[in-house]
């Protein structure tokens, strides 16, 4: 089956600089990559996907790039804000699927003021 | 519109106790999942429903049984509950297919901790 690593586990950066979140996957296959914000104690919530045939996606401040070639995918937040600190999960499907997804293990990302 | 609606919030078991974890959600999705969340592990799809009377298992199944009651409600049930069974669980839902507009919905979470 698939295996999701996400790198770095903890990252800490000062208000408005940048941060950049890493993902691998192992299935060449796999399709659809969405990244998911859980504040604490809330319930995890979509910012930002991508599917195979594109190579990047921005929304605002938030961008995700992917290289299939690599098999790897990637989270920006520009202008980091205190209100972007949470954890933030990757995930991979098939099937461009949100059925059996299967998440990366987080990052804790905390602005520093 | 309350979304995806779990309950209980909170719950304390004895070992070899048993449960039942709620979900109900009010979008019409066709696909349901629960998943589990521990420290260090991320989420972990636990069983999915892609529509009413048809349930598949995910990653990690074992220990756990589900039901999907109708399109609204599915269930997972703990029939004797272990320590490694604590976590947090999340009821879900979906379109099935990923892309704008197709988020996973997740409910608040359940806090279950098996002594």
């Amino acid at each position: 089956g698939e295996n999701v690593e996400q790198h770095p586990s903890t990252l800490s950066v000062q208000e408005g600089d940048s941060a950049v979140i890493k993902c691998t996957y192992s299935d060449s296959a796999s399709n659809y990559f969405p990244w998911y914000k859980q504040e604490l104690g809330k319930r995890p919530q979509l910012i930002i996907d991508i599917r195979s045939n594109v190579g990047e996606k921005k929304d605002q401040r938030i961008a995700v790039t992917l290289n299939k070639t690599a098999k790897h995918f990637s989270l920006h937040i520009t202008e980091t804000q205190p209100e972007d600190s949470a954890v933030y999960f990757c995930a991979a499907s098939l099937n461009f699927g949100n059925e059996k997804l299967t998440f990366g293990t987080g990052t804790r990302l905390t602005i520093i003021p | 519109n309350a979304g995806v609606t779990q309950t209980p919030k909170f719950q304390v078991l004895k070992t070899g106790q048993s449960m039942t974890l709620q979900c109900a959600q009010d979008m019409n999705h066709n696909s349901m999942y629960w998943y589990r969340q521990d420290p260090g592990m991320g989420l972990r799809l636990i069983y999915y429903s892609a529509s009413e009377g048809t349930t598949d298992k995910g990653e990690v199944p074992n220990g756990y049984n589900v039901s999907r009651l109708n399109k609204r409600e599915f269930s997972l049930r703990l029939e004797s509950a272990a320590p490694s069974q604590t976590s947090v669980y999340f009821c879900a839902s979906s379109h099935p297919t990923g892309g704008p507009g197709n988020t996973i919905y997740f409910g608040e979470g359940s806090w279950l901790t098996v002594v």
